[in-house]
């Protein structure tokens, strides 16, 4: 069975501060990894992906991936009241296989 | 720029009723999907699609549920007769290829109500 753990939160965070979002997964065969932003009673949107081990960075958000601990993370710079909403973090065993979701962590900017 | 795109937004039916639920993938992407995601949970996978076959599917996906692609744009969602616990987001995805480059584009969802 194929986890994905996440903490729940709410992660409270002050605006112009650093957000950093955990993730844990439980397949070693896992080989892509996602994290998705959801507002409430939309749809999941596409932030960043990451496969190798490392960082990869896009614009304020940086992903990190370590596959020996089974861990990615999710930092958002200069956090903005705009970037409140719950942050999914998914993985995939390649090919075209369906996505294995976290419940989300709830970020709150504070302005 | 595209987009997946879902209808209805929501469906309130009865239990024990058929209900379809249609996607349009975006245009040159070849594998869809299907996820749920009942309220305050998180985002399941339900199945998998690609070549007019199921490439995957949850134990989620049982009897009660079959997906088509009737013509060259839709892919549709058929519960066969819905429980009360079908009530959730039905949400589609789609994606170009299964390069890990390629990601997986969600449609805006529909809203399943069963009563």
């Amino acid at each position: 069975q194929k986890e994905v753990e996440q903490n729940s939160g709410p992660l409270s965070v002050p605006e112009g501060a650093i957000a950093s979002l955990n993730c844990t997964y439980s397949d070693r065969g896992s080989q892509s990894f996602f994290w998705y932003r959801q507002y409430s009673g939309k749809s999941p949107e596409l932030i960043m992906f990451i496969y190798s081990n490392g960082d990869k960075e896009d614009g304020r958000f940086t992903a990190q991936l370590n596959k020996a601990s089974q861990y990615v993370s999710l930092l958002i710079r200069d956090s903005q009241p705009s970037d409140s909403a719950t942050y999914l973090c998914a993985v995939s065993g390649g090919g075209a296989d369906g996505l294995t979701f976290g419940k989300g962590t709830h970020l709150i900017i504070q302005p | 720029e595209p987009e997946v795109t879902q209808t209805p937004s929501h469906q309130v039916t009865q239990m024990g009723q058929e209900v379809i639920l249609r996607c349009v993938p975006i245009s040159n992407h070849l594998y869809f999907y299907w996820y749920r995601q009942i309220l305050g949970q998180k985002v399941e996978f339900l199945v998998s699609f690609y070549n007019n076959e199921i490439s995957e599917k949850s134990e989620i996906f049982d009897d009660q549920f079959s997906v088509e692609r009737p013509d060259g744009s839709n892919f549709t969602l058929k519960i066969r007769s819905t429980k009360l616990e079908d009530s959730a987001m039905y949400f589609c995805a789609s994606r170009t290829s299964v390069f890990p480059t390629d990601t997986q584009y969600f449609g805006p969802g529909t809203r399943l109500t069963v009563l």
